[in-house]
């Protein structure tokens, strides 16, 4: 069972391309998230949404919550945005689900 | 800034041995976790504690146990090390209410 679908699983993407994951999800959800996951293992969260979209600096993410879809948009990308991107939802039964991560490459 | 520190970040133990992963939060948050990830397989979730002294088993709990006898504290025991254990272990902790969670940097565990 996978509550949560990301694409693609893998990006090569050159320096200054536009880029970007979608997550799709079956389940009802309180909030998703976008995490991000740096070679060596670290997890930072990157944005919350529960609805609309969200900005910071290059990254925006956007939700629609009839299509139980979100995207994540990296613009101007960069070598240093390389990492592992993860979706994942909290239901509304306070239960977290994870996608199984984007890995992208930029390359300069 | 939270911090989230994992007691090692490479660990090489032998089947059947008894493996300790700590876990320690300086944030004073009650909410605590122990996920496992895996290629392909994305973070699974092990066990979790609500508060100091609980615990409330996740989708994978099964050689695996869990102690939370301080805040800030949290362990992750596996009795009896297995090959199918050996996986990337990571530990966050989130403040209750609140719902970022922050994450260690991992423990890679290699069980031979």
């Amino acid at each position: 069972k996978n509550e949560v679908e990301q694409s693609p699983q893998n990006l090569t993407a050159q320096e200054g391309e536009f880029i970007t994951i979608n997550c799709s999800y079956s389940v009802g959800i309180s909030a998703l998230h976008w995490l991000q996951q740096h070679p060596g293992g670290g997890i930072v969260s990157l944005f919350m949404l529960s609805s609309g979209k969200k900005k910071h600096g290059r990254l925006i993410a956007t939700i629609n919550i009839q299509e139980k879809h979100s995207s994540l948009h990296i613009t101007a990308s960069h070598p240093r945005d390389s990492a592992v991107y993860i979706c994942a939802v909290r239901n509304t039964g306070n239960q977290f689900y994870f996608g199984t991560g984007t890995s992208l490459t930029v390359i300069p | 800034d939270v911090k989230v520190t994992q007691s090692s970040r490479y660990l090489v133990k032998r089947t059947g041995e008894k493996v300790f992963l700590e876990c320690v939060q300086d944030m004073d948050h009650e909410n605590m976790f122990w996920y496992r990830q895996d290629p392909g397989l994305g973070l699974r979730l092990i066990y979790f504690s609500y508060d100091v002294k609980m615990k409330e088993k996740g989708d994978i709990p099964e050689g695996y146990s869990v102690s939370r006898e301080k805040k800030e504290r949290f362990s992750l025991i596996l009795e009896s090390a297995s090959t199918n254990q050996t996986s990337m272990y990571l530990c966050a902790s989130r403040d209750f209410g609140k719902e970022t969670q922050y994450f260690g940097p991992g423990t890679r565990l290699l069980v031979l």
